[in-house]
């Protein structure tokens, strides 16, 4: 079955820095889908990117972009600067046809941003 | 953009009641419906997958008997906590997928927050 390990608890950034939160899953699949979710105190779930594990370009969307390593199995999220709204949980996902098109989550990675 | 509507958003009920969850797709028909759990400071666990006019998978460890869902049509899918205690608190989150491919979109609703007094 495919896992999704996020090694960092919590985390914490200065407002208008850079921060990354890692992420690494394992899979035997070639073709799936990678994404991370942002959890604000609302608990409503927010797409803040997704990754084709096909595509070899590493996805952005404006401050956010990821690191994918597919070799590694790697997907880290890097927040450019950082927010106070960007304060929130995060989650990394992965989704495959094996898996029955399933979202498979990380423990989560709890970000706090300093002011 | 897709909307999931869910409700409702909160709900408190005394032990050995039983509450239902509605989880509606209102601008789309989705194909699959899947169901969270979520204890606080914890991760999504997958409760059971939902395919219109078929019953639900449950994942291993969900009873199915507690869980019912039922997923009459392409825009309607209900969790009933069957005969709730304490330890159901919880919040529960629906999603809808448009199609039943892993690569069709995803659209969350905004969760239940379940108390069982």
């Amino acid at each position: 079955a495919q896992t999704v390990t996020q090694s960092q608890p919590e985390m914490s950034v200065q407002e208008a820095e850079t921060v990354t939160l890692s992420c690494t899953y394992d899979t035997s699949e070639s073709d799936y889908y990678l994404f991370w979710y942002k959890q604000p105190p609302s608990r409503q779930m927010i797409l803040v990117i997704r990754q084709e594990a096909y595509k070899q370009q590493n996805a952005t969307e404006n401050r956010f972009s990821v690191n994918f390593q597919k070799a590694a199995k790697s997907f880290s999220l890097k927040i450019s600067d950082s927010q106070l709204g960007d304060a929130a949980m995060y989650f990394c996902a992965y989704r495959s046809a094996t898996s029955g098109s399933r979202l498979t989550f990380g423990e989560g990675t709890q970000l706090t941003v300093n002011p | 953009g897709a909307v999931v509507s869910q409700h409702p958003s909160w709900v408190i009920c005394k032990s050995g009641t039983s509450v239902k969850i509605e989880c509606r797709s209102l601008d789309f028909q989705a194909t699959t419906m899947f169901w969270y759990r979520q204890f606080p400071k914890q991760s999504l666990m997958l409760m059971a997958t939902s395919n219109e006019g078929s019953k639900a998978t449950y994942e291993q460890g969900v009873e199915k008997d507690k869980f019912l869902i039922n997923h009459a049509s392409l825009t309607l899918s209900t969790l009933t906590v069957t005969s709730a205690h304490p330890e159901d608190s919880s919040f529960y989150i629906c999603t809808a997928s448009r199609g039943s491919s892993y690569n069709s979109p995803l659209h969350f609703g905004n969760g239940t927050r379940l108390t069982v007094t």
